[in-house]
């Protein structure tokens, strides 16, 4: 079993929608959760970051964190087609600044 | 804030060949990660710098890659000699602590 499971897609939704995207992870010592987005042929994009448990919201996005239940999400409100790329979850236990990784989940919003 | 710079940006090579890629972090970032990624899958960790020191090279494949930081900023990575399945994008990132790291936009090899 992998410590961090994503499912890869692709998720295809129409272009306004609220898309959701999520990881589920084993270790509990993770303390540190990053969404990266990476558009083809580019390199990741750092685009949150969640220190614990609970909820941090930048404009569209919001991420989420229930260290309870081992679970990440990332939401996008009223989804963009420059939204379309692969979102990655990535955590880390903090202590030598690892990051573990999920594989990507491919999103794609229809115009 | 320039960002990690990375180079070549492609490099296509023969097999047995040797081939090197140089990344220069963004500055006063003390952590230097290398990553394989192949097409549909997440990044994979070759090895992490601290300053100039190791602090993880376990998935390195040592008989033929190798790495160096020198003087604890620019890094370069080498693989000799490269093989078919060393083809994917090779992606240098940097952090100044525990809240991400900021990548490059990588180095696309091919080998022939």
């Amino acid at each position: 079993q992998k410590e961090v499971e994503q499912d890869p897609g692709p998720l295809s939704v129409p272009e306004g929608a609220i898309v959701s995207l999520n990881c589920t992870y084993s270790n509990s010592a993770f303390q540190y959760f990053m969404w990266y987005r990476q558009y083809s042929r580019k390199g990741p994009e750092l685009l949150m970051y969640t220190y614990s448990s609970g909820n941090k919201e930048d404009g569209r996005f919001t991420a989420q964190v229930d260290k309870s239940s081992k679970y990440i999400s990332l939401f996008i409100r009223d989804s963009q087609p420059s939204d379309s790329a692969t979102y990655l979850c990535a955590m880390s236990a903090g202590s030598n600044y690892q990051l573990i990784w999920g594989a990507g989940t491919k999103l794609i919003i229809k115009p | 804030e320039a960002g990690v710079a990375q180079s070549p940006r492609y490099k296509i090579i023969e097999k047995r060949q040797s081939v090197a890629f140089w990344c220069n972090p963004i500055s006063g970032h003390a952590t230097l990660y290398w990553y394989q990624q192949i097409l549909g899958q997440g990044p994979k960790l070759l090895i992490q710098f601290q300053n100039n020191g190791v602090v993880d090279d376990s998935q390195l494949p040592k008989d033929r890659f190798s790495a160096e930081r020198l003087k604890g900023v620019d890094s370069t990575l080498k693989i000799q000699p490269a093989k078919l399945e060393d083809s994917a994008v090779y992606l240098c990132a940097s952090s100044l602590d525990r809240r991400g790291a900021f990548f490059g936009q990588g180095t696309r090899l091919t080998v022939v």
